[in-house]
C-alpha cells in the first residue's frame, strides 16, 4: 500500500495548460480504471474533480482532464484561472478493496 | 443534497480510544460503501477503511490494521471507526466518504466528503 508519486508543486500562468502526474504500479494505477483526482482548498474538505481516469462529474469546469499512460495518470489544467491555486491528490483502486492516495500536488498559479 | 457529518474527534492519551461517528443524509446510505480517510495536519491524504454496503465485508490500510475497525448501522444511517491503542502518528482530521458507485463495489473511488473531526494523540 504504497502511496502514489505525485511531484510536491506544479504552477503556471493565468491562460496556460499545467499537467500534475500521478505514478504507481501495475497493481494499481496501470491495472484499473479506477482513477480519480481531487481537489482541496487550505482548510477545506476534498472535492472530486475527475473519476475512472476521466471522467467529470457534473459541474467541473471541462478545463480539467484526465487521462492515463501505463502506470502514469495525469491530470490537465488549461486555461488558468486564479481559482484553480489548489493543492491536487489522486487516488487509485489497489486490489483487494483497498484505495491508495497520491502524496498531493501544490499547484500553484503565477 | 449529500451530506456527511462527522463527530466523536477530540483530544486524546496516547493508548486511549475513542469512536467517530459520521451521519448520512440525502442519499439510499444503505446501498454504497462508505469509508474513513484521515489527514494528519499539514500533510496529505491516507485511506484508512472501507466497508460494504450491508456491512459484511471491511477492509483496511496496513497501518491501523488490528487496531481501527470499521462498522455501520443501516437503520441509523451512520457510519462509525473505532479507533483503539491511539498513537502520536494518528493525529489527524478522519473524514468519511462516501463510494462513488452502488452496490458490491467497495474501495474504488469516492466522490462526496463530510467535513471531517480532528483527533489530536497527546499527553
Amino acid at each position: 500500500q504504497s502511496a502514489l508519486t505525485q511531484p510536491p508543486s506544479a504552477s503556471g500562468s493565468p491562460g496556460q495548460s499545467v499537467t500534475i502526474s500521478c505514478t504507481g504500479t501495475s497493481s494499481d494505477v496501470g491495472g484499473t480504471n479506477y482513477v480519480s483526482w481531487y481537489q482541496q482548498y487550505p482548510g477545506k474538505v476534498p472535492k472530486l474533480m475527475i473519476y475512472e481516469v476521466s471522467k467529470r462529474p457534473s459541474g467541473v469546469p471541462d478545463r480539467f482532464s484526465g487521462s492515463k499512460s501505463g502506470n502514469t495518470a495525469s491530470l490537465t489544467v488549461s486555461g488558468l484561472q486564479a481559482e484553480d491555486e489548489a493543492d491536487y491528490y489522486c487516488s487509485s483502486y489497489a486490489g483487494s478493496n483497498n484505495l491508495v492516495f497520491g502524496g498531493g500536488t501544490k499547484l500553484t498559479v503565477l | 443534497q449529500i451530506q456527511l457529518v462527522e463527530s466523536g474527534g477530540g483530544v486524546v492519551q496516547p493508548g486511549r480510544s475513542l469512536r467517530l461517528s459520521c451521519a448520512a443524509s440525502a442519499f439510499t446510505f444503505s446501498s454504497y460503501a462508505m469509508h474513513w480517510v484521515r489527514q494528519a495536519p499539514g500533510k496529505g491524504l491516507e485511506w484508512v477503511a472501507v466497508i460494504s454496503y450491508d456491512g459484511s465485508n471491511k477492509y483496511y490500510a496496513d497501518s491501523v490494521k488490528g487496531r481501527f475497525t470499521i462498522s455501520r448501522d443501516n437503520s441509523k444511517n451512520t457510519l462509525y471507526l473505532q479507533v483503539n491503542s491511539l498513537r502520536a502518528e494518528d493525529t489527524a482530521v478522519f473524514y468519511c466518504a462516501k463510494e462513488l458507485e452502488g452496490g458490491a463495489v467497495a474501495g474504488t473511488q469516492v466522490d462526496y466528503w463530510g467535513q471531517g473531526t480532528l483527533v489530536t494523540v497527546s499527553s
